[in-house]
């Protein structure tokens, strides 16, 4: 079964840096998503993408975040600077269809010290 | 204000009975509505959608109900078993569109053998 593929399993980054978090949709998807999940708290929001442009975006989604598909394979999360606040399971996603659902990726666990 | 619930307190049951999970909005006029399991350390698992029109949806053991006049949706899970144990997700489409889901806050289910 096609899978969203997620890469790095686990980050850890100096308060600051710049992240970059990979992901590789389903190669037939058209329709692309960042949610994040703080441990314990509920899976959340972050971006939309379709036809290489941004669809919606969430509050959290500010001046600090990008995405970006830069080969028409890949799909990148970029944290210019991180906060300590970053630290969450961030996860991709893509869907096809109408009526198909999402699927997910296993997801990157971005922790910022 | 927008809000999606679901049972915070996790649900213990008898393997072999059946699971029943709720999940209530306020404020929405969904267009329509996805199921989602989701293990520890992982990303969510499309299980189900049923649209505005529908009243109900089965899928093997699972079965989704859709109520818009009370703005509630039931999730069935029929001769539970300990590997069904996992949190169960309800996900809204506000627009129709694919800019994107909101996720409730999730209910653990415990299926004890």
């Amino acid at each position: 079964e096609p899978e969203v593929t997620q890469t790095p399993s686990h980050q850890v980054t100096q308060m600051g840096q710049e992240v970059i978090l990979r992901c590789v949709p389903i190669s037939n998807h058209l329709y692309f998503y960042w949610y994040r999940q703080i441990l314990g708290q509920k899976v959340e929001f972050l971006v939309s993408f379709y036809n290489n442009e941004i669809s919606e975006k969430s509050e959290i989604f500010d001046d600090q975040f990008s995405v970006e598909r830069p080969d028409g394979s890949n799909f990148t999360l970029k944290i210019r600077s991180t906060k300590l606040e970053d630290s969450a399971m961030y996860f991709c996603a893509s869907s096809g269809a109408q009526g198909a659902g999402y699927t997910f990726g296993s997801g990157t666990r971005l922790t910022v010290v | 204000s927008q809000k999606i619930e679901q049972n915070s307190e996790a649900l213990n049951i008898q393997e072999g009975k059946t699971a029943t999970l709720t999940c209530n909005y306020t404020n929405y006029s969904p267009a329509y509505l996805q199921w989602y399991r989701q293990d520890p350390g992982r990303g969510p698992v499309f299980l189900l959608l049923i649209r505005e029109n529908e009243k109900e949806k089965r899928k093997e053991r699972l079965k989704v109900t859709f109520d818009t006049t009370l703005k509630q949706s039931l999730f069935h899970i029929t001769a539970s078993q300990p590997a069904d144990s996992a949190t169960y997700l309800c996900a809204l489409d506000l627009t129709g569109g694919y800019q994107k889901v909101t996720f409730g806050t999730g209910t653990k289910l415990q299926v004890i053998p």
